[in-house]
């Protein structure tokens, strides 16, 4: 079975321009959500999608994040324009609906901003 | 002040030894507690969950909650070289709500 997929693997982009992340979750999972781990911090929750619908978007840090689940299938994560704050490791985690379901992370993408 | 504290290590012990890995707490809503490994450029696996306080035991590894003292550990038993990762605890008022809070992680080097 093929676990959640997250690219690209690294992107390095310029401060102001646009970025946009991609997350395919495991097949039939309902459940997709976004975290960040900037260095030397640890991974803080971002948001949460059920389907298609945002259950939860707390954690997003601004408006040049924007999030997307079309179809409740895959995610995109874009930030424009992107700051030097916004580098980091992007996981994306994915589990089916239900409790005591477990949480599956993607490798993340790595993003550099400079 | 962090929801979560996390020693960060780096923690390095000899191959067979125990390992004990910590974390404190300061939100009471938590009541599930969770262990992941991560490997270096992987993503965090689940290795643990515990609900509330107690014990709970998997092979090699022992998962211990003090909700009184809002501290959770883990050991790992005769440490192999393989148990070389990044050990990050996480938490959350209940399972199936998974806005995690994560710590810091301590990352562990098991030398052969």
């Amino acid at each position: 079975e093929a676990g959640v997929t997250q690219f690209p693997s690294h992107s390095v982009i310029e401060k102001g321009q646009t970025v946009t992340l991609r997350c395919d979750p495991i097949s039939g999972h309902d459940n997709l959500y976004w975290y960040r781990r900037v260095m030397g911090k640890e991974i803080k929750f971002l948001l949460h999608f059920v389907k298609e619908s945002k259950q939860d978007e707390s954690g997003m840090p601004n408006n040049r994040f924007l999030a997307e689940r079309t179809g409740g299938t895959y995610s995109t994560l874009k930030v424009q324009p992107a700051e030097l704050e916004d580098s980091g490791v992007y996981f994306c985690a994915s589990s089916p609906l239900g409790p005591d379901e477990k949480l599956f992370f993607g490798s993340g993408t790595q993003l550099s901003v400079l | 002040q962090k929801e979560v504290e996390q020693d960060p290590g780096p923690l390095s012990v000899p191959e067979g030894a125990i390992v004990s890995l910590n974390c404190t707490y300061s939100n009471s809503a938590f009541q599930y507690f969770m262990w992941y490994r991560q490997y270096s450029r992987k993503g965090p696996e689940l290795l643990m969950y515990t609900y509330s306080s107690g014990n709970k035991e998997d092979g090699r590894f022992t998962a211990q909650v003090d909700k009184s003292s809002k501290y959770i550990s883990l050991f790992i038993r005769d440490s192999q070289p393989s148990d070389s990762a990044t050990y990050l605890c996480a938490m959350s008022p209940n399972f199936g709500n998974e806005k995690l809070t994560f710590g810091t992680g301590t990352r562990l080097t098991i030398i052969p």
